[in-house]
């Protein structure tokens, strides 16, 4: 049971360029989320998701896109990035029956 | 707007002693959750112990346990028999059950010695 994966593990971006964060679960839970925690800060909720084709914004939505066409999968989209985006991201799953959400190991991301 | 406060940023113990990280929370709802969560070197969130805030009994997980204080709006985290896998931060999360989101901390870190 691999709970939930994240790819890739770190990456180095020009300011400007766009990437995609990869994020798959294989729980079957229903809710899905982003977090971004910049140094020596807590989790903040970029966007979240209740289930495929259901999304919303979370805390700090500007610069990022998601989209969740399946269960299992819960890409974030960054399209102009910029060195403020500079951050250490978790995707997350969440287990309905306990509301306890479960974490990817993270993406290291450097905006230069 | 709910709010979570962590007001020790740093803590260290000795092992095999005992420790207590603090969490205070604002809200004014009757029902949620609230976790606490460790982050290792290594960055992965790793759920410690959570608690539904309609239980009274304070809830624990081997060496872990909570100090709940509903009124106060009060969740400590007490570590018994500390190890040095314990090293890590901790975050205290609330969750109000009317939404879907999670509320973190600023963290406190905790240093165990040998």
């Amino acid at each position: 049971n691999a709970g939930v994966t994240q790819t890739p593990k770190f990456r180095i971006l020009k300011i400007g360029q766009s990437m995609t964060l990869q994020c798959t679960q294989d729980m079957n839970h229903n809710y899905m989320y982003w977090y971004r925690q910049d140094p020596g800060m807590g989790l903040k909720l970029i966007y979240y998701s209740v289930g495929a084709g259901i999304t919303d914004k979370g805390e700090v939505p500007n610069g990022y896109n998601v989209s969740r066409s399946t269960t299992e999968d819960f890409p974030l989209r960054l399209e102009l990035a910029a060195p403020s985006q500079t951050s250490v991201y978790f995707c997350a799953s969440r287990d309905r029956g306990t509301d306890t959400q479960y974490f990817g190991p993270g993406t290291r991301l450097t905006v230069l | 707007a709910q709010t979570v406060t962590q007001s020790q940023p740093e803590m260290s113990v000795q092992e095999a002693e005992t420790v207590t990280l603090s969490c205070t929370y604002d809200t004014s709802e009757s029902n949620y959750y609230l976790f606490w969560y460790k982050q290792p070197p290594s960055r992965q969130m790793i759920l410690v112990i959570r608690q539904e805030a309609y239980k009274q009994q304070n809830a624990t997980e081997n060496r872990f346990s909570v100090n709940f204080q509903k009124a106060a709006k009060s969740f400590s985290l007490k570590i018994s028999d500390s190890q040095l896998g314990d090293t890590a931060m901790y975050f205290c999360a609330f969750m109000k059950l009317s939404t879907d989101k999670l509320i973190f901390g600023t963290g406190t870190r905790l240093q165990v010695f040998p």
